[in-house]
């Protein structure tokens, strides 16, 4: 069976300090991977999506990037952090374009 | 654009009482994938159902059940008997086609929190 792991589970940070975010997936060999992140008031926002090794697709410009480096391997980064980028940020992965996506344990990041 | 509206924010029931959660959706694609989820207070969304939108049958899950209608762009989740474990934030989201971007991208509702007290 498939599983997705994300860390850390949360993560506090200072005003411009610099953010890497990991997610893996197991039993599973070339899934679409998702970031998403879930402000205060529970919505959903899509933030990129890679349907392969070093091909990411970018939903909302800001200060976030997004890489993959290997097949099951998808990470989060920033630079300089801002306040607003606190968050609850979810990984996802699915198969084909119809899929149903499948959420890891989410990170919970405050930045102050 | 896609859109999903999930008008109640905050439902609180008796436990045993059935109680039914709304979504109404807007895409202007013919192929489309509408989905619930369940996000307990760990945070962690769960799946719950995934309809095809060539597929208007209604489904029952257990104490789950989903009632799928094109004319009225509704795919209201209904659970009966309630439980204090079903209390959560519910998601319904959407997964349109070519005309509308959303191959790859799903269109989320607002969310309900669900209460079931004792």
């Amino acid at each position: 069976s498939q599983t997705i792991h994300q860390w850390p589970a949360t993560l506090v940070q200072p005003v411009g300090s610099p953010l890497s975010l990991e997610c893996t997936v197991e039993g599973t060999s070339n899934p679409n991977l998702y970031w998403y992140r879930q402000a205060a008031g529970r919505g959903l926002q899509l933030l990129f999506y890679s349907v392969g090794i070093g091909q990411i697709s970018s939903e909302v410009p800001q200060n976030l990037s997004a890489s993959r480096p290997q097949d099951r391997q998808f990470i989060l980064s920033s630079k300089k952090l801002l306040l607003s980028d606190s968050g609850f940020y979810l990984c996802a992965w699915g198969r084909e374009l119809q899929e149903t996506q499948y959420f890891g344990p989410g990170t919970r990041l405050l930045v102050l | 654009a896609q859109k999903v509206t999930q008008a109640q924010t905050e439902i609180s029931v008796v436990e045993k009482e059935d109680v039914t959660l709304d979504c109404v959706y807007e895409t202007r694609d013919t192929t489309y994938y509408l989905f619930w989820y369940k996000q307990p207070p760990s945070g962690e969304l769960v799946f719950l159902i995934r309809r095809n939108s060539f597929d208007e049958q209604n489904e029952i899950s257990g104490r789950y059940s989903w009632n799928f209608q094109k004319s009225t762009s509704s795919f209201n989740f209904t659970i009966t008997a309630s439980q204090v474990v079903d209390s959560a934030v519910y998601f319904c989201a959407l997964k349109g086609g070519v005309l509308t971007g959303g191959g790859n991208k799903l269109t989320f509702g607002t969310g309900t929190q669900l209460k079931v007290e004792l």
